[in-house]
């Protein structure tokens, strides 16, 4: 079982929805979590971060981290073209320096 | 915000030659700096973390003979790929934390896409 499991997609959604990404993972050791966009071609640009229970919202982007079902989601609303992308979601345990990434789900968000 | 500069960002090399690849932490002091590879349509691999003025870890299944890692400063890490060869071809790239705590975001440089020919 990978440590950070995400559909990889591809997931479509029309222009202007709300676009719901997935990502659970198994190391109940976890506490903070991450979402990073990837363009094709490029690195990865951090998102958002959460570390607590509950709902975290910044702009279109509202993260969700539940702790005791292990699960962490982006929702992207009035989603757009330029949303399109593979969204990355990565785990982190204070024990360990490095994130431990899921395999990205790829977004196309269509006019 | 915090940034992290790579170079190059594109480099073709012939079979059998090495190739450094630098990453350098602009604004800020990365004591650990994160070194990923990439092929096409996969997640990020970890390959191995760098830590200042000590030895480099690798993850299982990479070759420390093979990637050499130099984090000789608190603001730069190189990597080099020795003897490369065609399946080194990939998408090279670093990381680091800003050091305000451990839970700090990763930052990536802009990466380096590596081909051997």
């Amino acid at each position: 079982q990978k440590e950070v499991e995400q559909n990889s997609g591809p997931l479509s959604v029309p222009e202007g929805a709300i676009a719901s990404l997935n990502c659970t993972y198994s190391d109940r050791g976890s506490q903070s979590f991450f979402w990073y966009r990837q363009y094709s071609g490029k690195s990865p640009e951090l998102i958002m971060f959460i570390y607590s229970n509950g709902d975290k919202e910044d702009g279109r982007f509202t993260a969700q981290l539940n702790k005791a079902s292990q699960y962490v989601s982006l929702l992207i609303r009035d989603s757009q073209p330029s949303d399109s992308a593979t969204y990355l979601c990565a785990g982190h345990n204070q024990g360990a320096q490095k994130l431990v990434f899921g395999q990205g789900t790829r977004l196309t968000i269509n006019p | 915000g915090a940034v992290v500069s790579q170079h190059p960002s594109r480099v073709i090399c012939k079979s059998g030659t090495s190739v450094k690849i630098e990453c350098r932490s602009l604004d800020f002091q990365a004591t650990t700096m994160f070194w990923y590879r990439q092929f096409p349509k996969q997640s990020l691999m970890l390959m191995a973390t760098s830590n200042e003025g000590s030895k480099a870890t690798y993850e299982q299944g990479v070759e420390k003979d093979k990637f050499l890692i130099n984090h000789a400063s608190l603001t730069l890490s190189t990597l080099t790929v020795t003897s490369a060869h065609p399946e080194d071809s990939s998408f090279y790239i670093c990381s680091a934390r800003a050091p305000s705590s451990y839970n700090s975001p990763l930052h990536f440089g802009n990466g380096t896409r590596l081909t051997v020919t």
